[in-house]
C-alpha cells in the first residue's frame, strides 16, 4: 500500500536560517506531488507541485522553493527564513484523477 | 482563477442534529469535486468526492454531498451528526484535466454531546 512520509513534525527556526522540509512516497512511482501550507482561518495555499523528477511548478511567488531531486522525493527550502514563513506545511501526493493523500504535516515556527 | 467558498467558518451543533455545510466554487467548465476532513491532530482525510454520473455521492462515516451544476454548488450533509464528527472540513475544486485543486478555507464543525 502507499504511504507517505513527512518530517520534521515541529520546527523551530530562527530568523535568516535555512530550511529544508522533506516528503517521501512509498507503493507508488511517478506521483504528482504537491507542497501546501495551511494557516487557521485562510485553508490550504497550494506552494508548489510537480508532475516528474526535476519539474516544478510554483503557484505563489515568496522566500521558499522546491525541488524533486528522485521520482518518491518532495523537498521544500528556504535560504533565509522569514517570521511570515511560519505555519503548517503540508505534503501530498495523487496518480491521475484521484484525490490527494496527505502527509501529517510540518509545523514550523519562525522566531 | 478558480475559487472555492465555504460559508460558514464555525458551526456549532448538538448530537443527533442535521448537517449542511455549503461549498460554491467559481469555475464554469467541468469540475471534480471533493470533501476533506481534518480531526484533531490528525492529517487530512478525503471524506467524499465526485466525478461523473449521480449528482449525489455518499462518502464514509454516513456524509454525503449533493452536486448541483447549475448553482456550482457541492454542499456535505449529515442526518445526524455525533460529537466524534467534531473537526475542520474542506471544500476541494479541481478543473477537469488539472492536477492540482484549489481549496475552501475550511469549516469547524464542534458538536456539543
Amino acid at each position: 500500500s502507499q504511504t507517505i512520509h513527512q518530517w520534521p513534525a515541529t520546527l523551530v527556526q530562527p530568523v535568516g536560517s535555512p530550511l529544508s522540509l522533506e516528503c517521501t512516497v512509498e507503493g507508488t512511482s511517478n506521483p504528482n506531488l504537491y507542497w501546501y501550507r495551511q494557516a487557521a482561518g485562510r485553508g490550504l495555499q497550494l506552494l508548489f507541485y510537480s508532475v516528474g523528477i526535476g519539474q516544478i511548478s510554483s503557484e505563489v511567488p515568496q522566500n521558499l522553493s522546491a525541488s524533486r531531486p528522485q521520482d518518491r522525493q518532495f523537498i521544500l527550502s528556504s535560504k533565509k527564513l522569514l517570521l511570515s514563513d511560519s505555519g503548517f506545511y503540508l505534503c501530498a501526493w495523487t496518480q491521475g484523477v484521484n484525490g490527494y493523500t496527505f502527509g501529517s504535516g510540518t509545523r514550523l515556527t519562525v522566531v | 482563477a478558480q475559487s472555492v467558498s465555504q460559508h460558514n467558518h464555525h458551526v456549532i451543533l448538538s448530537e443527533a442534529a442535521s448537517l449542511e455545510l455549503g461549498c460554491n466554487y467559481s469555475y464554469g467548465g467541468t469540475v471534480n469535486l471533493f470533501w476533506y476532513v481534518q480531526y484533531p491532530g490528525q492529517h487530512l482525510q478525503l471524506l467524499l468526492k465526485y466525478f461523473s454520473g449521480d449528482p449525489l455521492v455518499k462518502g464514509i462515516k454516513g456524509f454525503e454531498a449533493e452536486f448541483i451544476k447549475s448553482k456550482f454548488s457541492f454542499n456535505l450533509r449529515k442526518p445526524s451528526v455525533q460529537w466524534s464528527d467534531t473537526a475542520e472540513y474542506f471544500c476541494a475544486v479541481r478543473e477537469s484535466g488539472y492536477s492540482t485543486l484549489t481549496f475552501g478555507k475550511g469549516t469547524m464543525l464542534l458538536v456539543s454531546p
